[in-house]
């Protein structure tokens, strides 16, 4: 639909679980994006990669981490996640960083346990 | 503090009427402004985006103000529809980052028949 796909769109997971969440997009795009959204919160910005290259991190917990192994595909390496990072993760891309549209992924709904 | 509101949790209006949404933000230079839908589990989509310089942008049935002295943006949906009942978002692109958009939190709207 938009370009962007994200799997698994489900995920439940323990606090010591690993896991890892993946987007790929389809669109040549050179920027990517994770954001996390809580109920009743705004979207939350935690990284963005622009040609594999991460050009901002937004004080996000260790436990989460990125890889960008080239420009179409995006990793979020979860470990020891807590019941508060339950939350819909969402991938966006963009031409580059700073332009005008981003094309979102469907998101993958988190639940820690 | 820096803020981004969206006058409302929920908005419900009658079909065929106009729906106004507003976005006002505090302490921010935005250098564009940007509306997003976004429907239940699913990624925000892009709508429309409006640059500092601009006051009015439209598109079919949307239109988006901004007031850089007031800090405010409207949203417009003219001869609305049950099909427009979703969740829109507000993001404002900063100057001072290329790489960060800021979203509001939300106005769900629903238009009933």
């Amino acid at each position: 639909e938009t370009g962007v796909t994200q799997t698994p769109r489900h995920l439940v997971m323990g606090m010591t679980n690993k896991k890892s969440l993946k987007c790929e997009q389809h669109l040549g795009h050179n920027a990517m994006y994770w954001y996390k959204q809580s109920a009743k919160k705004p979207l939350e910005l935690m990284f963005v990669y622009s040609l594999e290259e991460r050009v901002e991190n937004n004080s996000v917990p260790s436990r989460f981490s990125p890889e960008c192994p080239n420009s179409s595909h995006l990793f979020l390496h979860l470990h020891t996640l807590q019941p508060e990072d339950s939350a819909l993760y969402l991938c966006a891309s963009s031409q580059d960083v700073g332009d005008n549209e981003q094309f979102f992924g469907p998101g993958t709904r988190l639940t820690v346990l | 503090s820096q803020k981004i509101e969206q006058n409302s949790e929920a908005l419900n209006i009658q079909e065929g009427k106009t729906a106004t949404l507003t976005c006002n933000y505090t302490n921010y230079s935005p250098a564009y402004l940007q509306w997003y839908r976004q429907d239940p589990g699913r990624g925000p989509v892009f709508l429309l985006l409006i640059r500092e310089n601009e006051k009015e942008k439209r598109k079919e049935r949307l239109k988006v103000t901004f007031d850089t002295t007031l800090k405010q943006s409207l949203f417009h949906i003219t001869a609305s529809q049950p099909a427009d009942s979703a969740t829109y978002l507000c993001a404002l692109a900063l100057y001072s980052s290329a790489s960060k958009i800021i979203f509001g939190s939300g106005t769900r709207l629903s238009i009933r028949p």
